[in-house]
């Protein structure tokens, strides 16, 4: 299977809250990542969390990390038409190798 | 300003011919990164340096080749033994120094061989 699972696309509408999940399968990770990538352009990192924690919020952006089931989330609260975007979960398994990337959640905002 | 950068953004070769992608980072990082990028697929880890004149191929190595003669420079060739060089490609960079590992990412180059 593959190493990291995202859900292909979410479509919300304006004002509400969107939930991102990711899933991956290699509990030894240090750091998982959240990346966003607007149409043509590179990946822009959102945020992280470090494996020891539960939780992380910065703004409208919440992420959960459950590590039992090996799942992580990204809330975006009162999402806007600019969020819309791929947005990737990924995985750092040990300090410097490559990062372990999701196929990338497409996020699309209706107003 | 500090950043990785990629040119051409957008590239057009013919069939048969070798393509030289270029990216260039002024972070002063050592370890950079190449991946490709097709729709649905995600990310695909090309090749990876982790310090100049040394570098390791990823998991989708086969029809590339790369060079690290200067910290600052990473360059990816696409050879005409890639088989569909068609796709969007990412070069990245990271600080040992940096806790988090995070990678930072240029703007990307689009291949389309004709």
């Amino acid at each position: 299977g593959e190493d990291v699972e995202q859900s292909l696309f979410l479509s919300v509408r304006e004002g509400d809250s969107s939930v991102i999940n990711c899933t991956y399968t290699d509990s030894s990770s240090t750091y998982l990542y959240w990346y966003k990538q607007e149409p043509g352009a590179g990946l822009q990192l959102l945020t992280y969390i470090f494996s020891n924690m539960d939780m992380k919020q910065d703004q409208r952006l919440t992420v959960l990390l459950n590590k039992k089931d090996k799942h992580l989330s990204l809330r975006i609260a009162d999402t806007q038409t600019g969020d819309s975007a791929i947005y990737f979960c990924a995985e750092s398994r040990r300090a410097g190798t490559a990062l372990i990337f999701g196929k990338g959640t497409t996020l699309s905002v209706s107003s | 300003d500090g950043g990785i950068t990629q040119s051409p953004k957008y590239l057009f070769r013919k069939e048969g011919q070798n393509v030289t992608l270029s990216c260039e980072q002024n972070l002063n990082h050592d370890a950079m990164y190449w991946y490709r990028q097709d729709p649905g697929q995600g990310l695909r880890l090309i090749y990876y340096s982790q310090i100049v004149n040394d570098f390791q191929k990823g998991d989708i190595a086969e029809g590339y080749s790369v060079s690290r003669e200067k910290k600052e420079s990473f360059p990816l060739t696409v050879t005409s033994a890639q088989k569909n060089p068609t796709a969007f490609y990412l070069c990245a960079s990271r600080s040992p120094r940096d806790s988090n590992n995070e990678q930072f990412f240029g703007p990307g180059t689009r291949l389309t061989v004709l």
